[in-house]
């Protein structure tokens, strides 16, 4: 099946400094990769959707200044958290979508651990 | 984007047979609808999708009514490693921009 990678598993770092998270397809290529965060005990929360070699469109409320994504090539797409503050603490996961023959599907990556101090 | 709502939780025993439903009275004609397993500090894993009647692989099945307004997982003789939190989500092509609801915390005794 699909596999979705992410490095690092997780992170701990100070107050202000910025923080970079990959997200990579092992075994498919996809041009399409979404970053979702997820807070203890709640849902994941869509924050952006990555298109390979174009801009990132981002969902309401989230700061593109501040989460910025890149998605260079169809299997690497990658999230960083400038300025990092310890509101920004969370879970972040990505996923990759893939277009089946009849159907299309997101694969999850294992998420990444960020912690800010 | 069609809205789904399913209960917060549930409980079980082991080798009980469990149903969670889930309701999406919005949605669309395009729309699947796909189901995830989430557990503690890892990504969502996919379970089972369908459009339609009903669906079986390995792990699960899902049954879809003939209005679609709402679809049932079916995990048969569940384990306490089942212990998770199930996500049903509705979106065109199985999931494109996929808008995750509370999903339902699932908790399987001995």
């Amino acid at each position: 099946g699909a596999v979705v990678s992410q490095h690092p598993s997780w992170v701990i770092c100070k107050s202000g400094t910025s923080v970079k998270i990959e997200c990579r397809s092992l075994d498919f290529q996809a041009t399409t990769m979404f970053w979702y965060r997820q807070f203890p005990k709640q849902s994941l929360m869509l924050m952006a959707t990555s298109n390979e070699g174009s801009k990132a469109t981002y969902e309401q409320g989230v700061e593109k200044d501040k989460f910025l994504i890149n998605h260079a090539s169809l299997t690497l797409s990658t999230l960083t958290v400038t300025s990092a503050h310890p509101e920004d603490s969370s879970f972040y996961i990505c996923s990759a979508y893939v277009a089946g023959e009849s159907t299309d599907t997101q694969y999850f990556g294992p998420g990444t651990r960020l912690t800010v101090l | 984007l069609a809205k789904t709502t399913q209960p917060i939780s549930m409980d079980s025993y082991e080798g009980q047979e469990v149903n969670i439903t889930c309701s999406h009275n919005n949605i669309a004609t395009n729309d699947y609808i796909t189901w995830y397993q989430q557990f503690p500090s890892q990504g969502p894993r996919f379970i089972i999708q369908g459009y339609k009647t009903k669906v079986t692989n390995e792990v699960a099945s899902l049954f879809i009514p003939a209005d679609r307004k709402s679809s049932t997982l079916s995990l048969p003789r569940v384990s306490l490693s089942d212990t998770a939190v199930y996500y049903c989500l509705v979106g065109e092509n199985g999931g494109f921009k996929t808008i995750f609801g509370a999903g339902t915390r699932l908790f399987v005794k001995a």
